[in-house]
């Protein structure tokens, strides 16, 4: 079974600012998927950015990065320049990806970490 | 708006009773899931199901039954509540059964009384 670790509750950040979120996930498997997801006030889960373990590029989609260490089974994401919308709860997870590239959406999220930006 | 859509948003119900969670998912997609996320347990994956068929199952109770119709919506069925049922129950979809990538609806919050 996967497990996924986030280690920081919460943290807050100064609109404009850069700042890191933690992930550890533990799993046997070679090949799967991992993700960020937003959870604002509005409570909609909301991809922030997605990373395949197969690449060894780290994604990266507008000011949200990840830096993907395999070996260290560590995943976390960077939020450069915070805005005030960044406020939400942010959640690492896992999915395995199974023979042929099927996946069965079987995500295993991590506990959550609250990000607050404050201006 | 990721195009999922959920109903009720909020429901209040008493111990024992029975409700129904109604999911449509985005257009075209084909694969449903369902998710419920409590204070203790955080977020957990129920069951998924891809063109009307059962494809996975996750930490679901007995009491807790799904089905996926023909025109693809969904719907989560809770019977013989607890007080610790009381939820968010979330509904995601995606395009293919070889995606990575989910859309999830804005949730059911559950109350059980």
């Amino acid at each position: 079974a996967q497990t996924v670790t986030q280690s920081q509750p919460e943290m807050s950040v100064q609109e404009a600012e850069t700042v890191t979120l933690s992930c550890t996930y533990d799993t046997s498997e070679s090949n799967y998927y991992l993700f960020w997801y937003k959870q604002p006030p509005s409570r909609q889960m909301i991809l922030v950015i997605r990373q395949e373990a197969y690449k060894q590029q780290n994604a990266t989609e507008n000011r949200f990065s990840v830096n993907f260490q395999k070996a260290a089974k560590s995943f976390s994401l960077k939020i450069s320049d915070s805005q005030l919308g960044d406020t939400a709860m942010y959640f690492c997870a896992f999915m395995k990806q199974y023979a042929g590239g099927t996946s069965y959406g079987k995500l295993t999220f991590g506990q959550g970490t609250i990000l607050t930006v404050h201006p | 708006d990721s195009g999922v859509t959920q109903t009720p948003k909020h429901l209040i119900t008493a111990t024992g009773q029975r409700v129904t969670l109604r999911c449509s998912p985005r257009s075209g997609d084909l694969s449903v899931y369902w998710y419920q996320q409590s204070l203790d347990q955080g977020l957990q994956f129920l069951i998924q199901y891809y063109n009307g068929e059962e494809r996975a199952k996750g930490n679901i109770l007995e009491r807790f039954s799904a089905q996926q119709f023909p025109d693809l919506h969904s719907e989560l069925n809770l019977s013989s509540l607890e007080l610790g049922d009381s939820a968010l129950y979330f509904c995601a979809s995606s395009p293919r059964l070889n995606t990575g990538e989910l859309f999830f609806g804005e949730g059911s919050r559950l109350t059980v009384l």
